[in-house]
């Protein structure tokens, strides 16, 4: 079992419409947790941190579900900018290292 | 501020030859790290510098591949001898601190073709 888990896509949706992607972690040890956004041929780069108590940004939202080892991330109103692939991140190394474990990332396209 | 800095952009080798790849951090960024994509995959970490000294190397295949950071600054990443499944993105990153709360700036990375 990888220790980030997530669903490839791709996701093909409507500009406009409602997308939601889940992630899972088996490391029931990890402290922080992030979601990166990758373009084509391009860097990953920080879209959010992920906080316990969920957190907001614009259309975008992510919750953390410590109980069920779950991250989940939704984006409103999608945009064709939003085509991308996202990265679910876990810190496997705790509040005080950084031992960053990606996902294999899931593949958004919004289609006009 | 100026972007962590990585070159060259492509290389294109054949197996059994060597190469190497350069990054420059952000500066003041003490925490520096070399990440491996392969294509469909995310990222997978290689190697964890902090200021100079080495803080995870445990995904590192030390028969072949090799990294430094002299002076805590710049770090190169060299691979000898190459196998055809080296072929990936090699991605420079680094971050302010260690801590588990603080983002990676990612360089654009190095696209190696293994032949």
């Amino acid at each position: 079992r990888k220790e980030v888990e997530q669903d490839p896509g791709p996701f093909n949706v409507p500009e406009g419409a409602t997308v939601a992607f889940n992630c899972t972690y088996s490391n029931s040890a990890s402290q922080s947790f992030f979601w990166y956004r990758q373009d084509c041929r391009k860097e990953p780069k920080l879209l959010m941190s992920v906080y316990s108590s969920g957190n907001e940004d614009g259309r975008f939202t992510a919750q953390l579900n410590r109980a069920s080892q779950y991250i989940s991330l939704l984006i409103r109103d999608s945009k064709l900018s939003d085509s991308a692939t996202y990265l679910c991140v876990v810190n496997r190394g705790g509040g005080a290292t950084n031992k960053l474990i990606f996902g294999t990332g899931t593949l958004l396209a919004v289609q006009p | 501020e100026a972007g962590v800095a990585q070159s060259p952009r492509y290389k294109i080798i054949e197996k059994r030859q060597s190469v190497a790849f350069w990054c420059n951090p952000i500066s003041g960024h003490a925490t520096l790290y070399w990440y491996q994509q392969i294509l469909g995959q995310g990222p997978k970490l290689l190697i964890q510098f902090q200021n100079n000294g080495v803080v995870d190397d445990s995904q590192l295949p030390k028969d072949r591949f090799s990294a430094e950071r002299l002076k805590g600054v710049d770090s190169t990443l060299k691979i000898q001898p190459a196998k055809l499944e080296d072929s990936a993105v090699y991605l420079c990153a680094s971050s302010f601190e260690r801590t588990g709360f603080t983002p990676l700036h990612f360089g654009n990375g190095t696209r190696l073709t293994v032949t």
